[in-house]
């Protein structure tokens, strides 16, 4: 099975920073991976796919880049409502997925 | 439009089994594939299984083997999540899930289902 491993776990910024979580696949998954966020007692929120691309109505801030083993989420200017739980997820092997453990984003 | 409404919390006892629904509207379910993500208290996504309509077959991660089945009801466009043997661990959030039609990643979200097992 593809394994994703998101650094860091956790991360404290403040309101108009810049932050960057990164996720590493144990084998190339080309650009088939996603990143969604996750605000407490809800469902996953899906932002980005094809590594880059942003799902509609997905603010610019947001940003994705990377293939093969390596992605990088970037919020550049983070507003309040960025602070929640993101995760990345692989799609190379569908329909047999997996999501990375998860990076929970405080405010500082 | 996709939405999936799930059924409501449940609590059982250790050893027993749940099922959990997920009724689709917007579509018919035939033209979905249904996966189902569940969530324990504090921690990640974990993936548990998916139909992959190309063939018609569910699809399990390899934890789940042997205790998961995964059912649908076209006629009420409801897909349906068993899970036996429960045990502690099992309490979480479930949720179904699915892309939608002609991708791979995961649109449209059911609410998510709580499944408490405690004795």
């Amino acid at each position: 099975d593809i394994q994703l491993t998101q650094s860091p776990s956790f991360l404290s910024a403040s309101v108009g920073d810049s932050v960057t979580i990164t996720c590493r696949a144990s084998q190339d998954i080309l650009r088939y991976l996603a990143w969604y966020q996750q605000k407490p007692g809800k469902a996953p929120n899906l932002l980005i796919y094809a590594a880059s691309t942003l799902q509609g109505g997905v603010p610019s801030r947001f940003s994705g880049s990377g293939s093969g083993t390596e992605f990088t989420l970037t919020i550049s200017s983070l507003q309040p409502e960025d602070f929640a739980s993101y995760y990345c997820q692989q799609v190379d092997s569908y329909p047999r997925v997996t999501f990375g453990q998860g990076t929970r984003l405080e405010i500082k | 439009q996709v939405q999936l409404e799930q059924s409501g919390a449940e609590v059982k006892k250790p050893g027993a089994s749940v099922k959990v629904s997920c009724k689709v509207s917007g579509y018919t379910l035939s033209e979905l594939s249904i996966h189902w993500v569940r969530q324990a208290p504090g921690k990640g996504l974990e993936w548990m299984g998916g139909l992959d309509r190309e063939d018609d077959e569910s699809i399990f991660a390899q934890k789940f083997q042997g205790r998961v089945t995964m059912t649908e009801d076209i006629a009420t466009d409801t897909a349906y999540m068993q899970l036996s043997s429960l045990r502690s661990e099992d309490t979480a959030v479930y949720y179904c899930t699915t892309p939608e039609t002609g991708t791979w990643y995961f649109d449209y979200w059911g609410q998510g289902t709580l499944v408490t097992v405690s004795s």
